[in-house]
């Protein structure tokens, strides 16, 4: 079974400048999160998604962030304009149902504001 | 009370020795505690879970113990290998929340050989 598909990798970008990240989950998993993982702390969810609908964006900074699932399988989230503080890794994570217990985790997108 | 507490934020072990990592948590709605593993450039990988009806759940070299009157449980690592070097997370999920995990802040192990 392929795992959970992020891009890209890296990305160093100026504050100001906007990003998009890229994430494709295990196939037929119906909720999607994506998360925020600053150096040296826990992951912070951002956004939940079930299938195209958001379930959970109550951590989301919603005035540069934003995301989408239009077909309820891809998922991006962009920030715009981008600051310092929003380095971090930013991973996607999917699961079979939000009933079901574990969530599979992709690589990240480390993200270098400068 | 959504707050995930863990310690110690790193921890030494020489080879075969115990790892504890202990987290505690304030919101009794949570229902399902997971304990996830990351490597560096990697994102996290759930290695247990368990929850609240027991109080001690073993895979292997790994146990979880659990106090759910302390609102507290505790991830052993026993016989600890240098393989096991990574950053391990507590998690909490509240099913009646979406499902979302509530991570801790993570403890760096380092396992000496």
């Amino acid at each position: 079974e392929a795992g959970v598909a992020q891009s890209p990798r890296y990305k160093i970008i100026e504050k100001r400048q906007s990003v998009a990240f890229w994430c494709n989950p295990i196939s037929g998993h119906a909720t999607l999160y994506w998360y925020q993982q600053i150096l040296g702390q826990g992951p912070k969810l951002l956004i939940q998604f079930q299938n195209n609908g958001v379930v959970d964006d109550s951590q989301l900074p919603k005035d540069r962030f934003s995301a989408e699932r239009l077909k309820g399988v891809d998922s991006t989230l962009k920030i715009q304009p981008a600051k310092l503080e929003d380095s971090a890794v930013y991973l996607c994570a999917s699961i079979d149902n939000a009933g079901n217990t574990e969530a599979f985790f992709g690589q990240g997108t480390r993200l270098t504001v400068v | 009370q959504q707050q995930v507490k863990q310690s110690p934020q790193s921890l030494i072990v020489q080879k075969g020795g115990i790892s504890i990592i202990n987290c505690a948590y304030e919101n009794t709605a949570f229902d399902y505690f997971p304990w996830y593993q990351q490597f560096p450039g990697k994102g996290p990988a759930l290695l247990i879970a368990i929850r609240p009806d027991v109080s001690e759940k073993k895979e292997g070299r790994f146990t979880i113990s659990f106090n759910k009157s302390a609102k507290q449980f505790s991830l052993h690592i026993m016989d600890s290998q240098p393989g096991d070097s990574a950053t391990y997370f507590c998690a909490a999920k509240d099913y009646n929340q979406g499902g979302k995990l509530i991570f801790g802040q993570g403890t760096e192990l380092s396992v000496k050989p």
